[in-house]
Protein backbone atom coordinates (compact mmCIF):
# COMPACT_ATOMS: atom_id res chain seq x y z
CA UNK A 1 0.00 0.00 0.00
CA UNK A 2 0.73 3.43 0.88
CA UNK A 3 0.61 6.60 3.01
CA UNK A 4 0.46 10.02 1.64
CA UNK A 5 0.89 13.27 4.12
CA UNK A 6 -0.08 16.41 2.57
CA UNK A 7 0.85 20.19 4.41
CA UNK A 8 -0.27 22.17 5.36
CA UNK A 9 -3.73 21.88 5.49
CA UNK A 10 -4.39 25.60 5.47
CA UNK A 11 -2.31 27.65 3.51
CA UNK A 12 -3.66 31.57 3.02
CA UNK A 13 -1.61 33.56 0.33
CA UNK A 14 -1.59 37.24 -0.87
CA UNK A 15 -3.00 37.64 -4.73
CA UNK A 16 0.26 37.79 -6.95
CA UNK A 17 2.84 35.78 -4.67
CA UNK A 18 3.47 32.38 -4.43
CA UNK A 19 2.05 28.59 -2.84
CA UNK A 20 3.85 26.22 -1.96
CA UNK A 21 2.34 22.32 -1.06
CA UNK A 22 4.70 20.06 0.14
CA UNK A 23 3.88 16.09 0.20
CA UNK A 24 5.57 12.54 1.40
CA UNK A 25 5.03 9.31 0.51
CA UNK A 26 6.58 5.86 1.93
CA UNK A 27 5.98 3.15 -0.64
CA UNK A 28 9.42 3.56 -2.63
CA UNK A 29 8.02 1.39 -5.28
CA UNK A 30 5.50 4.87 -6.16
CA UNK A 31 5.99 5.73 -9.47
CA UNK A 32 3.20 8.66 -10.74
CA UNK A 33 2.09 11.65 -8.69
CA UNK A 34 -0.50 13.42 -9.43
CA UNK A 35 -2.06 16.83 -8.62
CA UNK A 36 -5.88 17.49 -7.98
CA UNK A 37 -7.97 20.72 -7.56
CA UNK A 38 -11.51 20.46 -6.08
CA UNK A 39 -13.76 23.22 -6.23
CA UNK A 40 -16.74 23.52 -3.73
CA UNK A 41 -19.71 20.99 -5.08
CA UNK A 42 -17.35 19.66 -7.73
CA UNK A 43 -15.23 17.03 -9.00
CA UNK A 44 -11.71 16.27 -8.23
CA UNK A 45 -9.87 17.63 -11.51
CA UNK A 46 -6.47 16.73 -12.82
CA UNK A 47 -4.43 19.96 -12.85
CA UNK A 48 -0.59 18.35 -13.25
CA UNK A 49 0.90 15.62 -12.70
CA UNK A 50 4.94 13.84 -13.09
CA UNK A 51 6.51 10.28 -13.21
CA UNK A 52 9.18 9.18 -11.18
CA UNK A 53 11.77 9.48 -14.24
CA UNK A 54 11.12 13.27 -13.66
CA UNK A 55 12.11 15.61 -11.44
CA UNK A 56 10.63 18.63 -12.56
CA UNK A 57 7.59 19.60 -14.26
CA UNK A 58 6.16 22.61 -15.44
CA UNK A 59 2.54 23.99 -16.85
CA UNK A 60 0.56 27.08 -17.09
CA UNK A 61 2.11 29.08 -13.60
CA UNK A 62 2.33 25.18 -12.31
CA UNK A 63 5.40 23.57 -11.20
CA UNK A 64 5.66 20.06 -9.70
CA UNK A 65 8.75 19.07 -7.81
CA UNK A 66 10.09 15.24 -6.69
CA UNK A 67 12.37 13.92 -4.88
CA UNK A 68 12.72 10.23 -4.91
CA UNK A 69 15.48 9.64 -2.37
CA UNK A 70 13.55 11.89 0.19
CA UNK A 71 10.47 10.46 -1.33
CA UNK A 72 8.63 14.27 -1.56
CA UNK A 73 6.97 15.82 -4.17
CA UNK A 74 5.79 19.55 -4.26
CA UNK A 75 3.46 22.08 -6.02
CA UNK A 76 4.20 25.55 -6.80
CA UNK A 77 1.68 27.77 -7.72
CA UNK A 78 3.36 30.98 -9.35
CA UNK A 79 1.67 34.41 -9.15
CA UNK A 80 -1.80 32.90 -7.55
CA UNK A 81 -4.90 34.46 -8.28
CA UNK A 82 -8.32 34.56 -6.74
CA UNK A 83 -9.44 31.54 -9.07
CA UNK A 84 -6.60 29.21 -7.67
CA UNK A 85 -8.34 29.46 -4.07
CA UNK A 86 -9.68 25.72 -3.93
CA UNK A 87 -9.35 22.42 -2.28
CA UNK A 88 -5.95 21.03 -3.46
CA UNK A 89 -4.91 16.67 -3.24
CA UNK A 90 -1.66 15.34 -3.87
CA UNK A 91 -1.70 11.60 -4.65
CA UNK A 92 0.42 8.56 -5.58
CA UNK A 93 0.27 5.22 -7.03
CA UNK A 94 2.66 2.33 -6.47
CA UNK A 95 1.77 0.21 -8.82
CA UNK A 96 0.20 -0.84 -12.20
CA UNK A 97 -3.69 0.62 -12.77
CA UNK A 98 -3.41 3.79 -11.20
CA UNK A 99 -4.21 2.62 -7.63
CA UNK A 100 -3.88 6.73 -5.95
CA UNK A 101 -3.49 7.23 -2.65
CA UNK A 102 -4.63 10.61 -2.15
CA UNK A 103 -3.14 13.33 1.11
CA UNK A 104 -5.73 14.66 3.43
CA UNK A 105 -6.13 18.01 1.06
CA UNK A 106 -4.69 21.92 1.48
CA UNK A 107 -7.45 24.53 2.01
CA UNK A 108 -5.62 27.29 -0.59
CA UNK A 109 -7.21 30.83 0.42
CA UNK A 110 -5.73 34.00 -1.93
CA UNK A 111 -6.68 36.73 -0.83
CA UNK A 112 -6.86 40.08 -2.94
CA UNK B 1 -15.01 14.20 -25.26
CA UNK B 2 -17.40 13.56 -22.17
CA UNK B 3 -16.36 13.64 -18.80
CA UNK B 4 -17.44 10.32 -16.15
CA UNK B 5 -20.64 10.69 -15.46
CA UNK B 6 -22.36 9.81 -12.36
CA UNK B 7 -26.32 9.63 -10.99
CA UNK B 8 -27.61 10.62 -9.16
CA UNK B 9 -25.95 13.72 -7.69
CA UNK B 10 -27.73 13.59 -4.39
CA UNK B 11 -29.12 11.56 -2.26
CA UNK B 12 -30.63 11.85 0.78
CA UNK B 13 -31.28 8.16 3.28
CA UNK B 14 -32.80 7.11 6.97
CA UNK B 15 -30.55 4.37 8.37
CA UNK B 16 -31.30 0.72 6.95
CA UNK B 17 -32.37 1.94 3.65
CA UNK B 18 -30.65 0.66 0.75
CA UNK B 19 -29.19 2.66 -2.64
CA UNK B 20 -27.31 2.38 -6.12
CA UNK B 21 -24.87 4.63 -7.49
CA UNK B 22 -24.58 4.74 -11.22
CA UNK B 23 -21.20 5.78 -13.32
CA UNK B 24 -20.22 5.91 -17.37
CA UNK B 25 -16.54 6.10 -17.70
CA UNK B 26 -15.09 8.03 -20.07
CA UNK B 27 -15.14 6.11 -23.65
CA UNK B 28 -12.27 3.59 -24.20
CA UNK B 29 -11.31 3.58 -20.32
CA UNK B 30 -10.66 0.70 -19.19
CA UNK B 31 -9.65 0.89 -15.45
CA UNK B 32 -13.01 2.27 -13.21
CA UNK B 33 -12.60 2.94 -10.12
CA UNK B 34 -15.15 4.12 -7.21
CA UNK B 35 -14.10 6.20 -4.30
CA UNK B 36 -15.76 7.85 -0.89
CA UNK B 37 -14.68 11.17 0.32
CA UNK B 38 -15.78 12.24 3.65
CA UNK B 39 -16.10 15.79 3.76
CA UNK B 40 -13.42 17.92 3.72
CA UNK B 41 -10.79 14.86 3.26
CA UNK B 42 -9.14 13.21 0.54
CA UNK B 43 -10.84 10.60 -1.83
CA UNK B 44 -10.57 6.60 -0.47
CA UNK B 45 -10.69 3.58 -2.98
CA UNK B 46 -12.93 1.59 -2.49
CA UNK B 47 -12.63 -0.24 -5.50
CA UNK B 48 -11.85 -0.60 -8.90
CA UNK B 49 -11.92 -2.46 -12.33
CA UNK B 50 -10.45 -3.39 -15.25
CA UNK B 51 -12.67 -4.00 -17.68
CA UNK B 52 -15.37 -6.03 -16.04
CA UNK B 53 -12.82 -7.54 -13.82
CA UNK B 54 -12.25 -6.77 -10.16
CA UNK B 55 -8.74 -6.02 -9.10
CA UNK B 56 -9.41 -4.64 -5.87
CA UNK B 57 -12.03 -4.38 -3.20
CA UNK B 58 -10.14 -4.98 -0.19
CA UNK B 59 -11.61 -1.86 1.29
CA UNK B 60 -15.12 -2.21 0.49
CA UNK B 61 -17.27 -2.59 3.43
CA UNK B 62 -17.88 -6.09 1.72
CA UNK B 63 -21.03 -7.08 3.78
CA UNK B 64 -23.07 -3.54 2.92
CA UNK B 65 -21.39 -2.86 -0.06
CA UNK B 66 -21.37 -4.42 -3.19
CA UNK B 67 -19.76 -3.05 -6.94
CA UNK B 68 -19.95 -4.24 -10.14
CA UNK B 69 -19.26 -3.81 -14.01
CA UNK B 70 -20.72 -6.77 -15.90
CA UNK B 71 -20.09 -5.35 -19.52
CA UNK B 72 -16.86 -3.28 -18.52
CA UNK B 73 -17.93 -0.40 -18.82
CA UNK B 74 -20.71 1.02 -16.90
CA UNK B 75 -20.96 0.56 -13.01
CA UNK B 76 -23.04 0.36 -10.02
CA UNK B 77 -22.39 0.74 -6.49
CA UNK B 78 -24.93 -0.44 -3.82
CA UNK B 79 -24.94 0.20 -0.19
CA UNK B 80 -27.29 -1.71 1.89
CA UNK B 81 -28.32 -0.96 5.04
CA UNK B 82 -26.69 2.92 4.70
CA UNK B 83 -25.02 3.62 8.44
CA UNK B 84 -25.00 7.44 9.34
CA UNK B 85 -21.13 6.93 8.94
CA UNK B 86 -21.66 6.42 5.23
CA UNK B 87 -22.29 9.73 4.77
CA UNK B 88 -19.96 10.92 2.28
CA UNK B 89 -19.46 11.96 -1.60
CA UNK B 90 -19.28 8.87 -3.33
CA UNK B 91 -16.78 9.62 -6.83
CA UNK B 92 -16.04 7.49 -9.82
CA UNK B 93 -13.62 7.69 -11.79
CA UNK B 94 -11.60 6.51 -14.71
CA UNK B 95 -8.53 5.76 -16.58
CA UNK B 96 -6.65 4.65 -19.29
CA UNK B 97 -2.92 4.59 -19.16
CA UNK B 98 -1.95 7.45 -17.11
CA UNK B 99 -4.11 9.83 -15.29
CA UNK B 100 -6.84 9.73 -13.89
CA UNK B 101 -10.69 11.48 -14.16
CA UNK B 102 -12.94 12.05 -11.86
CA UNK B 103 -17.04 12.25 -12.52
CA UNK B 104 -19.11 14.69 -10.19
CA UNK B 105 -19.51 12.68 -7.72
CA UNK B 106 -23.10 11.42 -5.82
CA UNK B 107 -23.41 13.18 -2.36
CA UNK B 108 -25.07 10.89 0.17
CA UNK B 109 -26.38 12.09 3.62
CA UNK B 110 -27.96 9.18 5.67
CA UNK B 111 -29.97 10.62 8.29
Amino acid sequence: GEQVEQLPSILRVQEGSSASINCTYENSASNYFPWYKQEPGENPKLIIDIRSNMERKQTQGLIVLLDKKAKRFSLHITDTQPGDSAMYFCAANPGSFNKLTFGAGTRLAVCP
Amino acid sequence: EAGVTQSPRYAVLQEGQAVSFWCDPISGHDTLYWYQQPRDQGPQLLVYFRDEAVIDNSQLPSDRFSAVRPKGTNSTLKIQSAKQGDTATYLCASSFLWGVFFGKGTRLTVV
